[in-house]
């Protein structure tokens, strides 16, 4: 495997269900993300990881947890979403935190029922 | 006011026509331009990168970066139809954070 790769694809989920969501990155970057992308809007970066550390949060709601347990793996745990939480949810890693040059996985498709 | 523009498209032209796609942003601290190309059912990837005012070529890409009317432009020349996309600006700044314009979709017919 090369780049960054996510999975699922594609997730259909009831809002009492809980799943994650799972990237991961073979390009050895130190730095990850978590956006949402819905459609006519622009990309939302919800969280950033530099290290293994959660270094922004952009004021998104509870029921999105990530978790970083080594530089190359990235989750975003989801419970009781709404369906307006619908989106393809993208990861993307750059060599640092510093480095606007990213390199983002295929998407996670959600759909929230 | 949003911090990047991006003209909204969509885009249609013919194959072999020169494609021009264009953002204007607001904040000058603003110093690292890109462009990622985002085909349907993909994510991102990313095309065209710069951190000066002029031009950069690749092939037949061309990303146009003017700091001081904060205005760039992607340029496709013998534009064909594996160029149509959905093309999206970002602009960044020095801690690393970048901000991406709404896209602009472009099909490019035989």
């Amino acid at each position: 495997e090369t780049g960054v790769t996510q999975t699922p694809r594609h997730l259909v989920m009831g809002m009492t269900n809980k799943k994650s969501l799972k990237c991961e990155q073979h390009l050895g970057h130190n730095a990850m993300y978590w956006y949402k992308q819905s459609a006519k809007k622009p990309l939302e970066l919800m969280f950033v990881y530099s290290l293994e550390e959660r270094v922004e949060n952009n004021s998104v709601p509870s029921r999105f947890s990530p978790e970083c347990p080594n530089s190359s793996h990235l989750f975003l745990h989801l419970h009781t979403l709404q369906p307006e939480d619908s989106a393809l949810y993208l990861c993307a890693s750059s060599q640092d935190l510093r480095d606007n040059e990213q390199y983002f996985g295929p998407g996670t498709r959600l759909t929230v029922t | 006011q949003k911090e990047v523009e991006q003209d909204p498209g969509p885009l249609s032209v013919p194959e072999g026509a020169i494609v021009s796609l264009n953002c204007t942003y607001s904040n000058s601290a603003f110093q690292y331009f890109m462009w990622y190309r985002q085909y349907s059912r993909k994510g991102p990837e990313l095309l065209m990168y710069t951190y000066s005012s002029g031009n950069k070529e690749d092939g037949r890409f061309t990303a146009q970066v003017d700091k001081s009317s904060k205005y760039i432009s992607l340029f496709i020349r013998d534009s064909q139809p594996s160029d149509s996309a959905t093309y999206l600006c970002a602009i960044g700044d020095n801690a690393g954070k970048s901000t991406f314009g709404d896209g602009t979709t472009l099909t490019v017919k035989p």
